[in-house]
This record gives C-alpha cells, structure tokens and sequence, in this order.
C-alpha cells in the first residue's frame, strides 16, 4: 500500500512564476491537507480539502490556491511567487473523523 | 489561537539512555489532541504518539511515554532506550476538536542519538 505521495520532489522558480505541487492521498483517504515549513521551522497549515471542497484555511494569502480531483488527489498552486514562499511544501492525508494525518515526502520549493 | 512552545532547539542522549522532550501550549479549549510527530532526514514527518485531552492516562507506545499535564498544559515526551535510528527532529503538536486537520506545531527539538 503506497502511502501519501507528493511530486515533484524539489522545484526551483523564480520571484513571480507560478508552481503547482501534487498530491496523492493513501489509499482510502478522502481528506488531504497541506502544510508550508520553512527552513527552522514547524510546518504551518495552509488548507484542507475534503469532497472537492476547500475545508479550512490557515492564515495564507488568496496567492495559494488548491484542488481536490474526485480521486481525491490534490494540487496547491502558488502564484506571484516570493523568496520568502522557499520552503517544503507537505501533505497530509487522513479519512473522517480525527484519525492520524499520513503526511508524505514533501515538496522542496526554492524561489530565487 | 493555540500556540505551542517547544524550548529545547537540540537535545543530544547516548544510545540506551532516556531522553524527555519538553512542549508546552496554551489554549483555551477543553478538547483537543496532542501529538508527537518525528521528522528525520527524509523529510518525511511520522505520527510517535497521540494523547486525547480527555483521557487522564498518559499515553504510551513501545519506547515512547508521554507526561501529560492539563492544568499546567504541558505535554513532554520519554525516550526510553534511545536508539540511533531515533535521531530526527521531534514536533509537538496540537488539534482542536472542530478542526479536524489543523494541527498547530511547534518550532522542534532536534535529537542526536550518539553512540
């Protein structure tokens, strides 16, 4: 059973381009959420997908947007980029209720 | 908003030693989880342990223990037996009930299993 998986693994932009991460959930997870960490740093909740719908949301500007496909995989597009958006991009994923988050690999997102 | 305090950047324990990682938070919820997370180099971010506010039993799993203190809202996890593939970066963790995947962090302690 693969566990979460995210691509790719590390992208380099430049300030203003736009980037799209990818996630795919565990196998029987609907939910998937996706965290920013910054070097030094504990990872931040950015939002949370559930049935193709944005959920929650943390404290990020409208610049971070996301989907959720009806195989309940996910993006999370960046747009605008900045420096101070350089950080590992991670994945959770979880099915209802409070069960464990699975978080996956990580994108390691480098903007210069 | 919950915030959590994890004070100790680096801890460093021998291999078959114990080791407790200090967190604190403050809330003011009366429901909520508290986790432990481990980070090792991979990257890749792995549950150690879970205890439920309700519950009054500290929580435990295999090496792992957690001593929780609600009223002082404190919750440091106990190493036992410190292994050298226990080296990572540890994350203390909080959930409110309600928001199911929010999980707050903390800024980590880094632990150096030597031999």
């Amino acid at each position: 059973d693969a566990g979460v998986t995210q691509s790719p693994t590390h992208l380099i932009k430049t300030r203003g381009q736009q980037v799209t991460l990818r996630c795919s959930p565990k196998s029987g997870h609907d939910t998937v959420s996706w965290y920013q960490q910054a070097l030094g740093q504990g990872p931040q909740f950015i939002f949370q997908y559930y049935e193709e719908e944005e959920r929650q949301r943390g404290n990020f500007p409208d610049r971070f947007s996301g989907h959720q496909f009806p195989n309940y995989s996910s993006e999370l597009n960046v747009n605008a980029l900045l420096l101070g958006d350089s950080a590992l991009y991670l994945c959770a994923s979880r099915t209802g209720g409070y069960n464990e988050q699975f978080f996956g690999p990580g994108t390691r997102l480098t903007v210069l | 908003a919950q915030t959590v305090t994890q004070s100790q950047p680096e801890m460093s324990v021998q291999e078959a030693e114990t080791v407790t990682l200090s967190c604190t938070y403050d809330t003011s919820e009366n429901n909520y989880y508290l986790f432990w997370y481990k980070q090792p180099p991979s990257r890749q971010m792995i549950l150690v342990i879970r205890q439920e506010a309700y519950k009054q039993q500290n929580a435990t799993e295999n090496r792992f223990s957690v001593n929780f203190q609600k009223a002082a809202k404190s919750f440091s996890l106990k190493i036992s037996d410190s292994q050298l593939g226990d080296t990572a970066m540890y994350f203390c963790a909080f959930l409110r009930l309600g928001t199911a995947s929010k999980l707050t962090f903390g800024t980590g302690t880094r632990l150096q299993v030597t031999l």
